[in-house]
């Protein structure tokens, strides 16, 4: 069954603490990218990446670091210095520029 | 960089009636324009797409329109359903990634 599969679906986080969400798909898509969702601001890019072992900030990447090792996954590590992290993240991949973007179903973290 | 901006953010309209949501984009470079519809808790999915070289697309009930010269693009749905019910997001992009609108939640009543 191809796509893109987000996990875990719902994180809990304590103030202070470092989290990883995983992102991983079986498109053969070679971009991948992370988005915040706010209620009413829309899809905000957080970080991007064209091809494995590169990638770039998006508009809201400072707390936030990535890494593409492989083609097929492209995990989100929320660290302690994001200032107000809780928010629902979805990881999205295309096949190329001005292509389809698919998503996954998404992680709502929340930080208690 | 591009910026997209969408309106209404909401719109309430009876089952059987028209929607339209407008987007404008700054970017004349933008060449190509998506609408993702996202049903409540659920992940934004693409339901038409228009690109530079067309002015109106066309998929059963639900069409796009594009004015590059003004730099706006507009989602047209007809004969609404319940199911219609969602957040639409618009989208630019030229050749590199997408920047979207902040989305509109579209309620539709029996």
């Amino acid at each position: 069954d191809g796509g893109i599969t987000q996990s875990p679906k719902y994180l809990f986080r304590k103030e202070g603490q470092n989290v990883t969400l995983s992102c991983e798909q079986n498109l053969n898509h070679d971009a991948m990218y992370w988005y915040r969702q706010d209620p009413g601001q829309g899809l905000r890019l957080i970080y991007y990446s064209q091809i494995v072992n590169d990638f770039q900030k998006g508009d809201i990447a400072e707390g936030y670091s990535v890494s593409r090792e492989k083609k097929e996954s492209f995990p989100l590590t929320v660290t302690s210095a994001q200032k107000n992290p809780t928010a629902f993240y979805l990881c999205a991949s295309q096949a190329g520029a001005n292509t389809e973007a698919f998503f996954g179903q998404g992680t709502r973290l929340t930080v208690v | 960089g591009e910026n997209v901006e969408q309106h209404p953010s909401t719109l309430s309209v009876q089952e059987g009636d028209s929607a339209v949501i407008k987007c404008t984009y700054s970017d004349s470079a933008s060449n190509y324009f998506p609408w993702y519809k996202q049903e409540l808790g659920k992940r934004p999915q693409l339901i038409i797409d228009i690109r530079s070289n067309v002015g109106e697309k066309k998929d059963q009930r639900i069409a796009v329109t594009l004015n590059k010269t003004a730099k706006h693009f507009s989602l047209h749905i007809t004969e609404t359903q319940p199911e219609d019910s969602a957040v639409y997001f618009c989208a630019a992009s030229g050749y590199s990634t997408l920047t979207f609108g902040k989305g509109t939640m579209l309620l539709v009543s029996p």
